[in-house]
């Protein structure tokens, strides 16, 4: 098994571009999520997903979506990027709400 | 609303000396509680979880969390540090009153001293 995986690793734009962070998992989980970690704030839930075809907003949600077309995938689209989104991304998948996380590696993304 | 605080952002102890990184939570219901470990420019792994079981809760690589109602806080203990263990650990509540989503505290970053 992979995990959960996760690509680009690192990615740098410029203010407006547009770009997709892919995250997958092959663990047949239903639950997935994305967070963004920023210095002395801890994780904070983006988007989530509790099953293919299925979102919901979290904490942080503004200037992102998401998609869920397939149990493995939950990309997180950054529309019109903007430097307050520098951040590290984390994708996360869980075999449902209230059971353990399983993180990815993470992209950190910078918006100049 | 459910929240964590992790009452020092820092901590430094010398190898082999006991670890202590601190953690108090608001929760409206019996909540389940995590410690998560991050290594340097790595995703983050499970230490442990609470999830109304025994109180005090054993994880890998000798940490052990208490979970005390009373005082609402879940601390995370270790006898004897390595310095592997340098690392930003995280204490999370999940808790129904918010549809079992994870809230994080802001994390402990731990410098281990040869």
């Amino acid at each position: 098994n992979a995990g959960v995986t996760q690509t680009p690793k690192f990615q740098v734009l410029k203010t407006g571009q547009s770009m997709t962070l892919q995250c997958a998992q092959d663990m047949n989980h239903e639950y997935m999520s994305w967070y963004r970690q920023d210095p002395g704030m801890g994780l904070r839930l983006i988007h989530y997903s509790v099953g293919a075809g299925i979102t919901d907003q979290g904490e942080v949600p503004n200037g992102y979506n998401v998609s869920r077309s397939t149990t493995e995938d939950f990309p997180l689209r950054l529309l019109s990027a903007a430097p307050s989104q520098t951040s590290v991304y984390f994708c996360a998948s869980a075999r449902g709400r209230s059971y353990e996380q399983y993180f990815g590696p993470g992209t950190r993304l910078t918006v100049t | 609303a459910q929240s964590v605080t992790q009452l020092d952002s820092h901590v430094s102890v010398s190898e082999g000396t006991p670890v202590l990184l601190r953690c108090n939570y608001s929760s409206s219901y019996s909540p389940s509680l995590f410690w998560y470990v991050q290594h340097p420019n790595k995703g983050l792994q499970l230490l442990l979880k609470y999830t109304s079981a025994a109180t005090l809760v054993k994880g890998i690589n000798g940490f052990e969390a208490e979970f005390k109602k009373s005082e609402t806080s879940f601390h995370l203990t270790k006898p004897s540090a390595h310095m592997s263990d340098a690392a930003e650990y995280f204490c999370v509540v999940s808790g129904k009153a918010a549809g079992n989503k994870l809230t994080f505290g802001g994390g402990t970053r731990v410098l281990v001293k040869p």
